[in-house]
């Protein structure tokens, strides 16, 4: 059983640019949810994609956006970057998208913004 | 809003001690409640997990008790080793809609030998 994996691992990106990162979610599993970790703080929930969907979104601005293809992959998509993006981003899937279902983590991107 | 509040690092301790890391949360409805570990370089993996009031949650010599009446999760270990090092995160789901973990502030644990 593959887990979920992330990338690409590290990404460097000037301020006003465009990033995309990408997230493969483990095996068998339907539904992506992103989370932004800042330095020293717990990660914060962006957005989930259950079914190719957006289902449900945190408190963040709309030049953050997503994907989730057929095969459950998924990305995170942010325009305009600002210094205050630098972040790990992780991305978690889980087997459905409400109920008590553990969500599984990938190794994250980290994207630092200049 | 839902909100978890753990219990400022860092906490460094000497291995065998024991751990106590506090964690308490404000939500609607009844949440279930999680411990996740952050080993440097890695992502999250769940610790343990409770999802009603009074359970206990056990892995690895981790033990945690979803207490209601004073909405609270503490996280315990009897002897802690050095490779407990990592950082500790105390999060809770609401129970409807998209299962969007809150995270507290973390606890880094340094064990010295």
């Amino acid at each position: 059983e593959t887990g979920v994996t992330q990338s690409p691992t590290h990404l460097i990106k000037t301020r006003g640019q465009q990033v995309t990162l990408r997230c493969s979610s483990q095996s068998g599993h339907n539904t992506v949810s992103w989370y932004q970790q800042a330095l020293g703080q717990g990660p914060q929930f962006i957005f989930q994609y259950y079914r190719e969907e957006e289902n449900g979104r945190g408190n963040f601005p709309p030049r953050f956006s997503g994907l989730q293809f057929p095969n459950y992959s998924s990305e995170l998509n942010v325009n305009a970057l600002e210094l205050d993006d630098s972040a790990l981003y992780l991305c978690a899937s889980s087997l459905v998208a409400g109920g008590q279902n553990e969500q599984f983590f990938g190794p994250g991107t980290r994207l630092t913004v200049l | 809003g839902d909100s978890v509040t753990q219990m400022e690092g860092p906490v460094t301790l000497s291995e065998e001690a024991f751990l106590t890391i506090n964690c308490t949360y404000t939500a609607t409805g009844y949440p279930s409640l999680f411990w996740y570990v952050q080993y440097p370089g890695e992502g999250l993996q769940l610790l343990l997990k409770a999802t009603k009031a009074d359970d206990k949650g056990s892995n690895k010599g981790f033990e945690a008790t979803y207490r209601k009446e004073t909405t609270s999760f503490h996280l315990e270990k009897g002897s802690v080793q050095v490779s407990d090092s990592a950082v500790y995160f105390c999060a809770l789901t609401g129970g409807q809609g998209a299962q969007k973990l809150v995270f507290g502030q973390g606890t880094r644990l340094t064990i010295n030998p």
